[in-house]
């Protein structure tokens, strides 16, 4: 039973163009949500993060839009760059645990 | 470079020996985690550790599955004796008490013949 859900396993977008990826959970628990982007033979790496108290944060180039009520969350990346390509994780946690729950990934491709 | 140290990169072995995985925090991490990630899946938690103590090993399986951090610092996680369905990326992540993000190391990836 997958609580965090990314339903796209891939996207593929032209460099400078805009990439959203999508994220949906089912866990109406979940108060903090975060964004990991992964390069073959890394870890994850943080990227961007958001509370339930907001709907909306941005840093640089990357935003993250949160729907309360639809469950469902976005990152954009604006503009994208080749180097932006890489898996992105979308992961959730509740009421200060600190257990993060991931889905399966989306690899994001940006051609030149 | 990743901050969290872990060792080895790549491991293979047989089906029915032993394995472990080395762990190196941030330096000052509180919190440390054991992930393993199936190919096409995100990264489960198998264990979390605050200092010395384990916090939540829910998902280990602890029949063939362990883990320590005895000083507070380092980790290891054994497994013994490791099947086929083990083949995996495990990773190690830790994070400053009751804080996010968690930061991830490179992670070994593992191979059972």
């Amino acid at each position: 039973d997958q609580q965090v859900k990314q339903n796209s396993p891939s996207l593929s977008v032209q460099e400078g163009r805009i990439s959203i990826l999508n994220c949906d959970y089912t866990n109406s628990m979940f108060d903090y949500f975060l964004w990991y982007k992964k390069y073959p033979a890394e870890g994850p790496t943080f990227l961007i993060s958001i509370s339930s108290i907001k709907d909306k944060n941005e840093d640089g180039r990357f935003t993250v839009f949160l729907n309360k009520s639809a469950k469902h969350l976005s990152l954009h990346i604006v503009p994208s760059q080749p180097g932006d390509s890489a898996v992105y994780f979308c992961a959730a946690t509740q009421g200060g645990s600190e257990k993060l729950v991931f889905g399966k990934g989306t690899k994001l491709t940006v051609n030149p | 470079e990743a901050e969290v140290a872990q060792s080895p990169r790549y491991k293979i072995t047989e089906k029915s020996q032993a394995v472990a995985f080395w762990c190196d925090p941030i330096s000052g991490h509180a919190t440390l985690y054991w992930y393993r990630q199936i190919l096409g899946q995100g990264p489960e938690l198998l264990v979390q550790f605050q200092d010395e103590s384990v916090v939540d090993d829910s998902q280990l399986p602890k029949d063939r599955f362990s883990a320590e951090r005895l000083k507070g610092v380092d980790s290891t996680l054994k497994i013994q004796p490791a099947e086929l369905g083990d083949s995996a990326m495990y990773l190690c992540a830790s994070s400053l008490q009751g804080d996010q993000p968690q930061h991830f190391g490179d992670g070994t990836r593992l191979s059972i013949l």
